[in-house]
């Protein structure tokens, strides 16, 4: 149980156009998603905090308008990279907090690389 | 703002124990947690451990707290050739998700 999906694993798409990034609770459901970055040798850094119905938080320093999150479902968030440029390229990792379960319990689904061109 | 600092690379030979150390400084730190990452994949939760205990084995795993220093470590008896990867340190508040990630250590591990 407990599994997270993210579609597409893997995605290159030319500057200035946009990419949706999907994550998926399997067999769960999960109130709270979260967006992470990961650059090339380093930690994961948490962009935002996405929650059902509601308008997602981000954290310091990431464009709100830039990546846009829809937490449409209590399966589903995505992440939208609008106009997309070079410095997007990285691995985006989300994670999936099952709901009623206690804080710690989170679930990571298995990375999509974005490579912008 | 919480930190989480770890060495980034250790090199084994297959059979010996590893010990992969992190420090953190948030005193309000509840859970901490080790994740492991292959190459291209997403993470993995190896285990985790509660502030209030000191120590929690899990098979080849050992994690041991010391909250007073603020130090946390990982041990695998037997390191194997699979356990190559990198190792984040993690750790989070009660009743908060966010999860603040450490920098992540290479375990390199040499038939």
């Amino acid at each position: 149980g407990a599994v997270v999906s993210q579609h597409p694993s893997r995605v290159i798409c030319k500057s200035g156009t946009s990419v949706k990034i999907e994550c998926r609770s399997l067999d769960f459901q999960a109130t709270t998603m979260f967006w992470y970055r990961q650059f090339p040798k380093q930690s994961l850094m948490l962009m935002a905090t996405s929650n059902e119905g509601s308008k997602a938080t981000y954290e310091q320093g990431v464009e709100k308008d830039k990546f846009l999150i829809n937490h449409a479902s209590l399966t589903l968030s995505t992440l939208t990279v609008t106009s997309a440029h070079p410095e997007d390229s990285s691995f985006y990792i989300c994670s999936a907090h099952p709901e009623g379960r206690l804080s710690y319990e989170q679930y990571f689904g298995p990375g999509t690389r974005l490579t912008v061109t | 703002g919480e930190d989480v600092e770890q060495s980034l690379f250790l090199s084994v030979r297959e059979g010996d124990s590893s010990v992969i150390n992190c420090t953190y400084t948030d005193s309000s730190s509840t859970y901490l947690y080790w994740y492991k990452q292959e190459p291209g994949a997403g993470l993995q939760l190896l285990t985790y451990i509660f502030s209030n205990m000191d120590m929690k084995q899990d098979q080849r795993l050992t994690v041991l707290l010391n909250k007073k220093d603020k130090h946390l470590s990982l041990r695998i008896a037997d390191t194997q050739t699979g356990d190559s990867a990198i190792y984040f340190c993690a750790e989070s508040r009660e009743g908060y998700q966010k999860v603040t990630f450490g920098t992540g250590t290479k375990l390199q591990v040499i038939p």
